[in-house]
């Protein structure tokens, strides 16, 4: 059975600074990675995933995250937070090899102080 | 871009009551998914559709709940008799047949009363 842990349940920091979000899984079969983001009182939004190829992936709007299959790690990161990046980001992983169930992490608050 | 619509937005019912919790899946997806997530805490899956039957459930899935597709465009929630811990936002979700166009919808708040 697959797992998902993001140790941080909260995540402080000041506007233009960086931001780390870790995301740890485990699964014994290959995997599809997602990060989704939730604003407030809003729906999940699809931030960006790592099916295959690159294990860099990046996001429009400056967040990348990479896949790390030795450290069975997904971290999310951004060189510099907005305002506008305060939201609920989940980590989330499903199986590789079909369209299955999605299992998502119990969430990262990022709050940014001007 | 192609999206899962939800209605409605946001549904009060009072406990007992039966709820029916809608979905259109984008048009040429073929696996469906329902999940939840009660306030302040992290997403559930509920149950995956395909081909008109479902193919996997979790726990949280009992006989009260039931899910339908019942023309080619909508895909459906049914609670039988609503308890307040079903008060929750209710995601649709929906994938084509690799998995690569998963794409949840904007959820339904439901209220418990």
């Amino acid at each position: 059975a697959q797992s998902v842990t993001q140790l941080d349940s909260q995540v402080p920091v000041f506007e233009e600074a960086p931001v780390e979000l870790r995301c740890n899984y485990s699964s014994s079969v290959s995997v599809y990675l997602f990060w989704y983001v939730q604003y407030p009182n809003q729906g999940l939004q699809l931030l960006l995933k790592y099916l295959s190829g690159s294990t860099l992936v990046e996001s429009i709007n400056g967040f990348e995250a990479e896949f790390n299959k030795s450290q069975t790690s997904f971290h999310l990161r951004k060189p510099s937070v907005h305002i506008s990046d305060t939201a609920e980001y989940f980590c989330a992983v499903s199986e590789g090899s079909s369209a299955s169930k999605i299992i998502f992490g119990s969430g990262t608050r990022l709050s940014i102080r001007p | 871009e192609p999206e899962v619509t939800q209605t409605p937005s946001h549904q009060v019912t009072q406990m007992g009551q039966e709820v029916i919790l809608r979905c259109v899946p984008i048009s040429n997806h073929l696996y469906f998914y329902w999940y939840r997530q009660i306030l302040g805490q992290k997403v559930e899956f509920l149950v995956s559709f395909y081909n008109n039957e479902i193919s996997e459930k979790s726990e949280i899935f009992d006989d009260q709940f039931s899910v339908e597709r019942p023309d080619g465009s909508n895909f459906t929630l049914k609670i039988r008799s609503t308890k307040l811990e079903d008060s929750a936002m209710y995601f649709c979700a929906s994938s084509d047949a690799a998995g690569y166009g998963y794409t949840f919808g904007s959820g339904t708040r439901l209220t418990v009363v």
